[in-house]
């Protein structure tokens, strides 16, 4: 089955740490996207990729880091700079850049609570 | 840049009855649009899309959108809804170099 996996579903962190979460994906998507939700706000574009060793900040990047070292992967470190880390995370992908990217597959989703 | 607007923050409607969520956007051409749902605790389904053509574009488990260029809106139908259409939804329109959601609706089914 293809899709987009994220790991784990709930994560539980002390303020100050830092703090990975997993997205892999086995769709050959060569875009992959990182968003945060939070209640009554939709989703906000933390970081893109469009390819591998590339990735460009979104809307809301402080605090953030990624990696896109493979096609299927893309990493987000919550850093002890971002304010309010508690969230729900959602990893996307997409087949191509440009026009096609705006059709989006979207992971599971963590669930982060700092506290 | 480009903007989305759901003005209904939460709808309830009854099983069986017919249900129409409302989604207006802002963008000086013509954007690529999408609807999404959202099962709470998971992430987002795509519902259907719009690029080009008809209108009228069919998606799955039953859902319609009208795409209206004179009111900037992309309004998400269903004749009949079932209770396992409970959810969140999202409109989300592509241009530029992104996807701009929507901040959701909610939808409570009655019996």
């Amino acid at each position: 089955d293809g899709g987009i996996t994220q790991s784990p579903k709930y994560l539980f962190r002390k303020e100050g740490q830092n703090v990975t979460l997993s997205c892999e994906q086995n769709l050959n998507h060569d875009a992959m996207y990182w968003y945060r939700q939070d209640p009554g706000q939709g989703l906000r574009l933390i970081y893109y990729s469009q390819i591998v060793n590339d990735f460009q900040k979104g809307d809301i990047a402080e605090g953030y880091s990624v990696s896109r070292e493979k096609k299927e992967s893309f990493p987000l470190t919550v850093t002890s700079a971002q304010k309010n880390p508690t969230a729900f995370y959602l990893c996307a992908s997409s087949p191509r850049p440009g026009a096609g990217s705006y059709e989006q597959y979207f992971g599971p989703g963590t669930r982060l609570t700092v506290t | 840049a480009q903007s989305v607007t759901q003005p209904d923050i939460h709808i309830t409607v009854s099983e069986g009855a017919s249900l129409e969520l409302r989604c207006n956007y802002s963008y000086g051409a013509t954007p690529y649009l999408f609807w999404y749902v959202q099962s709470p605790g998971q992430g987002l389904q795509l519902l259907l899309k719009y690029f080009s053509g008809d209108t009228l574009v069919q998606g799955i488990k039953g859902f319609e959108a009208e795409f209206k260029r004179s009111q900037s809106s992309f309004n998400l139908r269903k004749p009949s809804v079932h209770w396992s259409d409970a959810a969140e939804y999202f409109c989300a329109v592509g241009a530029g170099q992104k996807v701009t959601f929507g901040t959701g609706t909610k939808l409570q089914v009655i019996p």
